[in-house]
């Protein structure tokens, strides 16, 4: 099965940097995703990472270490429409592509 | 290219009544998937279909809770006789093609903005 872990809320100043934690476990790997979704809204995606390293887009930028089982999401210069809950996420297995999602971190942007 | 569409946006029902959640996937998309997001949790897999046929109910509640997507018209979530318990999100989401193998390749999720159930 899979099992997935972050934080539950973190909170960081306008311009800061802000790195959110993802650690996962499953049976097979078939890459991991983010998404973000403001309160009351649908969750947008935001990256794709199957490779080990760094995958970056502009603002947002998302590691992955396939040998830890471990992910990050990188946002910098932090705006206060940032924040929003940050869902990690795994697909279940190969061709059917069922998302199992963490319980997502809370992001608090303050000025 | 409208997005994916969910109806109605807001459902309140009494203990025991029928609730149905619509949903239309984007325009050239034929797999949708259903996952229900209870308060504080996380979103939950319940149901992937294809047209005409559900093809994983690994996540659906046994009782009570049904899903199709016929070959006109919304896919419908249905759960009868609902309970307190009902109560939560239920976001669709819809996709080109499923998912593959270990590879660049990839098939994005792209979800709806949700049915909020009440349940009274």
């Amino acid at each position: 099965g899979q099992n997935i872990d972050q934080p539950t809320e973190m909170t960081a100043t306008e311009g800061a940097i802000v790195q959110i934690n993802c650690t996962y476990q499953t049976s097979g790997f078939n890459g991991l995703f983010w998404y973000q979704q403001h309160a009351g809204e649908a969750p947008t995606f935001l990256s794709y990472n199957v490779l080990d390293g760094l995958e970056e887009k502009g603002r947002f930028s998302s590691f992955l270490s396939r040998s830890k089982g471990y992910s990050y999401l990188l946002l910098k210069e932090l705006q206060m429409k940032d924040s929003a809950s940050y869902l990690c996420a795994v697909p279940r297995n190969t061709g059917f592509q069922k998302l199992v999602f963490g319980t997502g971190t809370r992001l608090l942007v303050s000025p | 290219n409208a997005g994916v569409m969910q109806n109605p946006r807001h459902l309140v029902r009494r203990r025991g009544q029928e609730a149905r959640l619509r949903c239309s996937p984007m325009k050239g998309h034929s797999h949708v998937y259903w996952y229900r997001q209870l308060p504080e949790e996380g979103l939950k897999f319940m149901v992937y279909l294809q047209k005409e046929n559900i093809i994983d109910e690994s996540g659906m509640p046994k009782e009570r809770f049904s899903a199709e997507f016929p070959k006109e018209g919304p896919s419908i979530l249905r759960i009868q006789q609902v309970v307190r318990g009902d109560s939560a999100a239920y976001f669709c989401a819809s996709s080109l093609l499923p998912g593959r193998g270990a590879t660049k390749y990839y098939n994005e999720q792209f979800f709806g903005p949700g049915t909020r159930l009440t349940v009274l």
